[in-house]
């Protein structure tokens, strides 16, 4: 089964800070991968996510993400974070399985704090 | 508000009752998942819907727990015979079917179940 690993449980960074979060995957086949975040008090939105192409791709509000098929990783990143930045981070992946729901399989989640 | 609603959004029970969740979803999405997110944790899938076919469920989802999605466009979730373990927030999410592409999943805010 598939599995998503998510480091950074809290991560606390000053404004200006950058950032840098680490997602790893398990699953040998052809994935997509996402990033959603958690503002408080609001419902999961969707960040990011890779389909196929060029390995780094770019969301909304500067952040971007870089996937290493060799590693299995979909690592998120922003050069600058910004106070309203604090929110819960969650990288999941879809696997193609035959028959398969196309399911979302979350990370456990990192909690980012910015310190104004 | 179009996005996807969640009602209600806040349940309190008691061990042993009964309790169910209505999830509305975007109106043009065909397809509806049901999510459940315990704290410290990603979201883990529960089950989904295609139009009103049910076409999967998690091992997650046991004899206690029933979705139903009628007429295709809202759905239910049931948990009879509650138990503490069963305490969470229950997320819905939905999307459009489309052949050869994958839609995003658009999230409610959540049920957060509470089992006295």
């Amino acid at each position: 089964a598939q599995s998503v690993s998510q480091h950074n449980h809290h991560v606390i960074l000053s404004e200006a800070a950058s950032l840098e979060l680490g997602c790893n995957y398990s699953y040998g086949g052809t994935v997509n991968l996402f990033w959603y975040v958690q503002y408080p008090g609001q419902h999961l939105q969707l960040l990011l996510k890779y389909f196929s192409g060029d390995p780094l791709v770019k969301g909304i509000k500067g952040f971007e993400a870089e996937f290493i098929k060799s590693k299995f990783s979909f690592n998120l990143r922003k050069p600058s974070v910004q106070w309203s930045d604090t929110a819960e981070y969650f990288c999941a992946v879809i696997s193609f399985q035959r028959g398969s729901a196309r399911q979302l399989t979350f990370g456990s989640g990192t909690q980012l704090t910015v310190l104004p | 508000d179009t996005g996807v609603s969640q009602d209600p959004r806040h349940k309190i029970t008691k061990r042993g009752q009964n309790v169910t969740f209505r999830c509305d979803p975007i109106s043009e999405h065909n397809r509806l998942y049901w999510y459940r997110q315990t704290l410290g944790q990603g979201p883990e899938f529960l089950t989904y819907f295609q139009n009103e076919a049910q076409l999967e469920k998690s091992r997650l989802l046991s004899d206690r727990f029933s979705a139903e999605r009628p007429k295709g466009s809202f759905s239910t979730l049931e948990i009879q015979r509650t138990e503490q373990g069963d305490s969470a927030m229950y997320l819905c999410a939905s999307s459009l079917l489309e052949t050869g592409i994958y839609n995003e999943q658009f999230f409610g805010p959540g049920t957060r179940l509470t089992v006295l």
